[in-house]
């Protein structure tokens, strides 16, 4: 089974920025959709959106103005690597934020899932 | 707010079964084939138990099974084990506009 690298824990300020890795085999990157999702502490699932490598498109929830300018999802061919870039930071954004992968022909099937990443927005 | 919605918690004893259901709408698990279930237990990462409404990944108990009917959706587990504890989410596509929809989540307790 493919594996999901991300990168490790943040700590950031209010009103800064982050960006979390997920790094793929080149097969599945080939292959494959991503997702992000965040666990607020506590709380239960939230997906942020996804991206699509093979056809450079990525795909938002119709949520609020602020919210899509505060997320941006990339992909990265070169490095087989997916990337969530978040702005504007505030308390509520600490959370778990996994990456996923979904099975071909079968969307919203996430699977693998990355080992998470902690981001802690704290002054 | 979570577009899907499950009881909070569900509890049983060894041995019996369980259905969780998960209410959605005509515009996702009403009108698509792709609805999943994941088990997390605390810490963890989720997991995959049924996707595609009724299938079983390799290496996942038969004792997860899942349906539909409607604009709902079931996960019933059989024969609760202890180790059946933990949280479980559905989600389903729900068209080119919102993509995803998920559950605000169910916690199993086995007594």
């Amino acid at each position: 089974q493919d594996l999901l690298v991300q990168s490790g824990a943040e700590v950031k300020r209010p009103g800064s920025s982050v960006t979390v890795s997920c790094k793929a085999s080149r097969e599945s990157f080939s292959n494959c959709a991503f997702s992000w999702l965040r666990q607020a502490p506590g709380q239960g699932l939230e997906w942020l959106g996804g991206v699509v490598p093979i056809y450079n498109r990525t795909n938002y929830p119709p949520t609020s103005g602020d919210f899509r300018a505060k997320v941006t999802i990339t992909a990265d061919e070169s490095s087989a690597t997916v990337y969530l870039a978040l702005s504007s930071l505030t308390e509520d954004d600490t959370a778990v934020y996994y990456c996923a992968s979904e099975r071909a022909g079968s969307p919203t099937t996430f699977d693998p899932w990355g080992q998470g990443t902690l981001v802690t927005v704290s002054s | 707010q979570s577009a899907l919605t499950q009881p909070a918690s569900v509890s049983g004893s060894p041995g019996q079964t369980i259905t969780i259901s998960c209410i959605g709408t005509s515009d996702d698990i009403g009108a698509y084939h792709h609805v999943s279930w994941y088990q997390q237990h605390p810490g963890k990462i989720p997991k995959v138990v049924i996707f595609e409404v009724t299938n079983r990944p390799s290496g996942v108990s038969s004792r997860f099974s899942g349906s539909k009917s409607g604009n709902t959706a079931f996960l019933t587990i059989s024969g609760l084990q202890v180790d059946d504890e933990a949280d479980y989410y559905c989600c389903s596509y729900a068209g080119s506009r919102v993509f995803v929809a998920l559950g605000g989540g169910t916690k199993v307790t086995v007594l």
